[in-house]
């Protein structure tokens, strides 16, 4: 069992659609987080988790919505997203986010998202 | 403002050794992180240094200059399967919880 699972692995959605991403982490961590990776791009950070509180919203659009139930789950729901949004999506996780060593990233496998 | 810099492709022979080098313009350093990501894969973490040296784990080895804002990762006796991304992240204690900025990778193609 791979320490962060995402699904689904490959999405495709109309740009009037509603979708929602899914990650679990079995590592016991603290900080879970969304990063955006696209081609040519550096990685990109959209959303930080710590204990379940929202703690960088890293000004996101409005149509990614994130939802971080308890510190083993975290959601992204996507809605009205546009072309440019197709990318791959990354969920990882650290065992906490206040900086050190402990802030080394797990990720998942990731969801390539082609928004048509 | 940040900053990372990396080149953006290498290539270099099987069995040879291979330096890739980031620099980075951060307003304050609270450590720096190298990652791996093979193609269509997710990224996996290979190194952290926040005090100035090397730090050798195996046949890879990571320094850190805190003055000149400089990192390498050095890989040694290259196989086939180290052909990857590699990404240095620098962490600033300036900025909200969690947040590394990547550089944009540089992408390593090992030949025979």
């Amino acid at each position: 069992e791979t320490g962060v699972t995402q699904t689904p692995r490959h999405l495709v959605m109309g740009m009037t659609n509603k979708k929602s991403l899914k990650c679990e982490q079995h590592l016991g961590h603290n900080a879970m987080y969304w990063y955006k990776q696209s081609a040519k791009k550096p990685l990109e950070l959209m959303f930080v988790y710590s204990l379940e509180e929202r703690v960088e919203n890293n000004s996101v659009p409005s149509r990614f919505s994130p939802e971080c139930p308890n510190s083993s789950h975290l959601f992204l729901h996507l809605h009205t997203l546009q072309p440019e949004d197709s990318a791959l999506y990354l969920c990882a996780s650290s065992q906490d986010s206040g900086g050190g060593p402990n802030e080394k990233l797990f990720f998942g496998s990731g969801t390539q998202l082609s928004v048509l | 403002g940040q900053n990372i810099d990396q080149p953006t492709e290498m290539t270099a022979t099987e069995g040879a050794i291979v330096q890739i080098n980031c620099t980075y313009q951060t307003s304050g350093f609270n450590g720096l992180f190298w990652y791996q990501q093979h193609a269509g894969e997710a990224p996996t973490f290979l190194s952290y240094n926040v005090l100035d040296g090397l730090e050798e784990k195996g046949r890879f080895s990571s320094f850190l200059s805190r003055s000149k804002g400089y990192s390498y990762l050095l890989l040694k006796e290259l196989q086939m399967k180290d052909s990857a991304s590699y990404l240095c992240a620098v962490r600033d204690p300036n900025t909200n919880a969690g947040k590394s900025t990547f550089g944009d990778g540089t992408t390593l193609t090992v030949k025979p």
